[in-house]
């Protein structure tokens, strides 16, 4: 049974800073992991996908590796922004997307 | 592209009563549907996978009975909540899974806006 653990559960950072938001995942065999951001009370946004057999993909400010063999991907945030507190949600999928327990982020002025 | 819609947004019911929630892929077909429930400070929890024209694969811990899936077209899956008891008060989400995107991407999983429901 895939389990999914993230870290740090919360963040509070000033902005401008760069961030790193770790995850990591018992059963490595997946298809893809996605990153997702949720803001409370809404519905998901994606902001990443890495298929399985890649090992990082970019999107503005934000690059998420992926190192399957030994389940592990990293969600990096670039210049930090108070625009980007949220919560961070890391999902592998095998079949099914199994979520982690989040990152709550808060970035203040 | 890569729209999924639910409907409705909100819902506040009474104990005892059923209610049905409607998951859309706009503008694409998807074979696989997902349904996902998330309480307050947590992680969303896997409850059901939908594949259409079959019977929905429940997880372990989920009532089959008390959540019904239908999944009867491409593009729509509904869950309905049965005999609603106050504990069901939760955060619905579905999501639609398509084998290869726009993006030429596999697997890639768009997730409608939620349902809250509330039961009182």
């Amino acid at each position: 049974k895939q389990e999914v653990t993230q870290i740090p559960a919360a963040l509070s950072v000033p902005e401008g800073e760069n961030l790193v938001l770790n995850c990591s995942f018992t059963d490595s065999a997946i298809y893809n992991l996605q990153w997702f951001r949720q803001d409370p009370g809404k519905g998901l946004t994606s902001l990443l996908l890495i298929q399985s057999s890649q090992r990082e993909q970019t999107s503005g400010r934000l690059n998420a590796s992926l190192d399957k063999s030994s389940g592990r991907s990293t969600l990096y945030i670039a210049a930090s922004q108070p625009g980007d507190s949220a919560t961070y949600l890391c999902a592998p999928d095998a079949d099914k997307l199994i979520f982690g327990t989040g990152t709550r982020l808060q970035v203040f002025p | 592209g890569a729209v999924v819609s639910q409907h409705p947004s909100w819902v506040i019911c009474k104990s005892g009563t059923s209610v049905k929630i409607e998951c859309r892929s706009l503008d694409f077909q998807a074979t696989t549907m997902f349904w996902y429930r998330q309480f307050p400070k947590q992680s969303l929890m896997l409850m059901a996978t939908s594949n259409e024209g079959s019977k929905a694969t429940y997880e372990q811990g989920v009532e089959k009975d008390k959540f019904l899936i239908n999944h009867a077209s491409l593009t729509l899956s509904t869950l309905t909540v049965t005999s609603a008891h106050p504990e069901d008060s939760s955060f619905y989400i579905c999501s639609a899974r398509v084998s290869m995107s726009l993006s030429g991407r596999f697997n890639e999983q768009y997730f409608g806006p939620g349902t809250r429901l509330t039961v009182t």
